[in-house]
């Protein structure tokens, strides 16, 4: 099992470029998660997908969209990049609905400059 | 909304014992979840609870106390490899986000 997989690694954007991340998991989870990191300011959640079929925005959803493509995978594009989206992005999974506790996995991130 | 409160940083000697405390205000309560994340790697789940008390695994502890709105994570027979940041997370009933405290550095000496 590869767990969550992520790509690309790294990519670096100039302004207004735009791009999809992508984001894999081979755990037949239910939920999955877009989240950023930036120095000094842990993870903040983006958007989710508790189910397949259904996307939510999280706490910093401007400037992103998802698309839960099937129960696999889950992509997080920015149409317009602008600097203040350089962070490191990370993708989870969770099978939420197995009961009250829900223990995340992560993906490997991607880690993104935007110039 | 959820707010958590840990310490950024914390160093201690190997072999010694690290208590990293975590704070919580939020609008409903499901458990308080730790994460451990090495530098530049990806954020693993350590420990979970639920019910108020203390969890045992290994090396490490966490705590909870739900009346105190507080929970802990004990380091113990600290490691080198143990150097890593360490976030305490909670998710509210009828939530299905996570909301995670900003982390907390431990750094191992020799």
């Amino acid at each position: 099992n590869a767990g969550v997989t992520q790509t690309p690694k790294f990519q670096v954007l100039k302004t207004g470029q735009s791009m999809t991340l992508q984001c894999a998991q081979d755990m037949n989870h239910n939920s999955m998660y877009w989240y950023r990191q930036d120095p000094g300011m842990g993870l903040r959640l983006i958007y989710y997908s508790a189910s397949e079929g259904t996307t939510d925005k999280g706490e910093v959803p401007n400037g992103y969209n998802v698309s839960r493509l099937n129960k696999r995978e889950f992509s997080l594009r920015l149409e317009s990049a602008a600097p203040s989206q350089t962070s490191v992005y990370f993708c989870a999974s969770s099978d939420l609905l197995a009961g009250v506790f829900d223990e995340q996995f992560f993906g490997p991130g991607t880690r993104l400059t935007v110039l | 909304g959820q707010s958590l409160e840990q310490p950024s940083e914390v160093t201690a000697v190997e072999g010694a014992i690290v208590q990293i405390n975590c704070t919580y205000q939020t609008s409903g309560f499901y458990g308080l979840s730790w994460y451990q994340q090495h530098d530049g790697g990806a954020p693993t789940f350590l420990s979970y609870n639920g019910l108020d008390g203390l969890e045992e695994t290994g090396r490490f502890s966490s705590f909870l106390s739900r009346s105190d709105s507080y929970g802990y994570l004990l380091l113990q027979e600290l490691q080198m490899k143990d150097s890593a940041s360490y976030f305490c997370a909670v998710r509210s009933p009828n939530d299905y986000k996570l909301s995670f405290g900003a982390g907390t550095t431990v750094t191992v000496r020799a």
